[in-house]
């Protein structure tokens, strides 16, 4: 399996713009989870899905912030308006079962700068 | 809700010694840790993780050790080579709750 795909790998963009943040989990696993890494804030659950329906989204900042699981094989992370302050890596990460009981493979990220 | 505590914030070896690093957590219904590696530019990968019914893992060059009465778990590695410089965080996690995330341990491991 090609593991967790993530797409951009970097996104800049100029604040006011909307970004879409594109995930592909392993095949076969009921859970998607979205993570923001900062060096401020350390690693920060945003959302996660099981079997495409959102279970926690408490994580997500505000309502710039969206996310969708349309289908069992992708998931987008929105926002919109950018701003500054969301600059950060964006991590994708999926897994078998639920977060206690199994564990989470993350994808590579996505380096987003909102300049 | 839980918070993870780790330390130490950097630590640099040299290398073929020992690294330990440490976590506690506050909430005594947690039951799954595990620890990930974080090379630079790539995501977090799970190397070993221990679950509230085990007192101690291992797996090769690596150990967890975790004591629930106290409420902290460390990360032993022995003989640390330089392609195990990178970030580690620990994480906790309880029925029906996601992982909480420590901070992050930055390793050096010196030639």
């Amino acid at each position: 399996d090609a593991g967790v795909i993530q797409s951009p790998r970097h996104e800049v963009t100029e604040m006011g713009q909307e970004v879409t943040l594109r995930c592909k989990p392993i095949s076969g696993h009921d859970y998607l989870f979205w993570y923001r890494q900062t060096m401020m804030r350390g690693l920060e659950l945003l959302i996660y899905f099981n079997n495409n329906v959102p279970i926690d989204d408490s994580g997500m900042p505000e309502d710039r912030f969206s996310a969708k699981m349309p289908n069992a094989s992708f998931s987008t992370l929105k926002i919109q308006p950018s701003e500054p302050r969301d600059s950060a890596v964006y991590f994708c990460a999926s897994s078998l079962g639920p977060p206690e009981a199994d564990t989470q493979y993350f994808g590579p990220g996505t380096r987003l700068t909102v300049l | 809700g839980e918070n993870v505590e780790q330390h130490p914030s950097t630590l640099s070896v040299q290398e073929g010694d020992s690294a330990v690093i440490k976590c506690t957590y506050s909430d005594s219904a947690s039951n799954y840790f595990p620890w990930y590696k974080q090379e630079l530019g790539k995501g977090p990968q799970l190397i070993i993780d221990i679950r509230s019914n085990v007192g101690e893992k291992k797996d090769q060059r690596i150990a967890v050790t975790l004591n629930k009465t106290a409420k902290h778990f460390s990360l032993h590695i022995t003989e640390t080579q330089p392609e195990d410089s990178a970030v580690y965080f620990c994480a906790a996690s309880s029925l029906g709750q996601n992982f909480v995330f420590g901070p992050g341990t930055r390793l050096s491991v010196l030639p």
